[in-house]
């Protein structure tokens, strides 16, 4: 299996709306609706923002949003904060009880 | 609330063996998505492997699974993960990274557990 792909880094300005693509296979995000995606900042543990593709967990703003089309799932952050300088990792179930994670995207606020 | 909390830091010398545990508490453990998820230094998050405890076998991530081993002591409410044959490579953090509302997604994490492979 290979690894999903995002883009190394994306910046936004404050109050700016920055979206994060995340590109499978068929055989990951095009085969199934479990599509997450986590909030890491350094030294923390990730924090869950979406999942099912576009469910948001208790206390997540509506900030942000996940969609999905085909191969590829989405992460929009809208109204871009400070705080929300972090890592952005997607994961999708993969089939087999197995899930697989994208190498991370940067987000900066300028 | 569930709290997930990890063991502590290790370091392990090249060929040995590591053990990492995950306790949980504030929900029904034997219900959970065990899963055990690690980032080496500079790198993204990896699936290791998880187990649902009340349904007893794990399953593996394919690059690690002639190496890792993921356990469930329900009695203890614990976790287990060795990872076996050691190299620098393993050097990371490892999360105990658990689907405490549902099997699709990871939403209570651990503090993570730092593993350092050095001679």
């Amino acid at each position: 299996q290979s690894a999903l792909t995002q883009p190394r880094s994306v910046s936004g300005s404050p109050g700016q709306s920055v979206t994060i693509s995340c590109t499978g296979t068929s055989g990951d995000i095009g085969a199934y609706n479990y599509v997450s995606w986590y909030q890491h900042h350094p030294v923390t543990a990730p924090k869950l923002l979406i999942y099912d593709v576009n469910k948001r967990p208790s206390g997540v703003p509506d900030r942000f949003s996940g969609s999905k089309s085909g191969n590829t799932a989405s992460l929009t952050i809208s109204g871009l904060r400070a705080e929300d300088e972090a890592d952005y990792y997607c994961s999708s179930y993969a089939g087999d009880y197995s899930y697989i994670f994208a190498s991370g995207t940067k987000v900066t606020v300028l | 609330q569930v709290q997930v909390e990890q063991s502590g830091a290790e370091v392990k010398k090249p060929g040995s063996s590591v053990n990492v545990s995950c306790k949980t508490s504030g929900g029904p453990f034997r219900n959970f998505a065990i899963n055990w998820v690690r980032q080496a230094p500079g790198q993204g998050l990896e699936w290791m492997g998880g187990i649902i405890p009340s349904l007893g076998t794990p399953d593996y991530a394919q690059a690690l699974q002639d190496r890792v081993t993921i356990i469930a002591d329900e009695s203890a409410s614990t976790a287990y993960m060795e990872l076996r044959s050691l190299r620098s490579g393993d050097t990371a953090v490892y999360f105990c990274a658990v689907g405490c509302r549902g099997y699709s997604r990871f939403d209570c994490w651990g503090q993570g557990s730092l593993v350092t492979v050095s001679s």
